[in-house]
């Protein structure tokens, strides 16, 4: 199956571009995810990416896919105190079957 | 709309005990998952159902079984409580049309087995 693997942590002041970064194993994962959640709360999907898509942007969001090297980034521009979470991405081809990474938390000092 | 619910928010079990957690969308969502989060493992899927009456095993299916009689419920029943199931359990639903999935995650259910 899917394996999806994270850095565990991240810390970025505010205001620089946060990167959080994914690699996978399965090239058949239809959607490439990320989701945001925050302490105590449940998972809200960020944004996601079509397999055949090299990026996406979404406001301060834009998503990389290195499709060759399996590699799927996420970059936050000007990255505020309430973007302080635990960032997951995610691999599926529909469904609702996800394989999540293991998380990236993700601290933003002042 | 309130979108994926689920109860309760809390539960303290003890070993061998049974219980259901329930899930319900008033979106009418044709696919439904359960996934657990453990501390540095992300969340993995228990089960998962792709319309009513039609379910199937996820990665981590042992001592939890489900159904799917309607569209918007899909409960997640544990047999014989375990202290291996202390967990955070998450109900999601979503769509697929036109090329475009969204999923939508319920707030969680904290389940403690002592």
């Amino acid at each position: 199956g899917e394996d999806v693997e994270q850095s565990l942590f991240l810390s970025v002041r505010e205001g620089d571009s946060s990167v959080i970064n994914c690699t996978y194993t399965d090239s058949s994962s239809t959607y490439l995810y990320w989701y945001k959640q925050e302490p105590g709360a449940g998972l809200q999907l960020l944004t996601y990416i079509f397999s055949n898509m090299d990026m996406k942007q979404d406001q301060r969001l834009t998503v990389l896919l290195n499709k060759k090297d399996k590699h799927l980034s996420l970059r936050i521009a000007d990255t505020q105190t309430g973007d302080s979470a635990i960032y997951f991405c995610a691999g599926g081809g529909g469904g609702n079957k996800l394989t999540f990474g293991t998380g990236t938390q993700l601290k933003v000092e002042l | 709309n309130a979108g994926v619910t689920q109860t309760p928010k809390f539960q303290v079990l003890k070993t061998g005990q049974s219980m259901t957690l329930q899930c319900a969308q008033d979106m009418n969502h044709e696919y439904m998952s359960w996934y657990r989060q453990d501390p540095g493992m992300g969340l993995r899927l228990i089960h998962y159902s792709v319309g009513a009456g039609i379910t199937d095993q996820g990665e981590v299916p042992n001592g939890y079984n489900v159904s799917r009689s309607t569209t918007e419920d899909f409960p997640l029943r544990l047999l014989s409580a375990a202290p291996s199931q202390t967990s955070v359990y998450f109900c999601a639903s979503s769509y697929d049309r036109r090329g475009e999935e969204t999923q939508y995650f319920g707030p969680g259910t904290r389940l403690l087995v002592l």
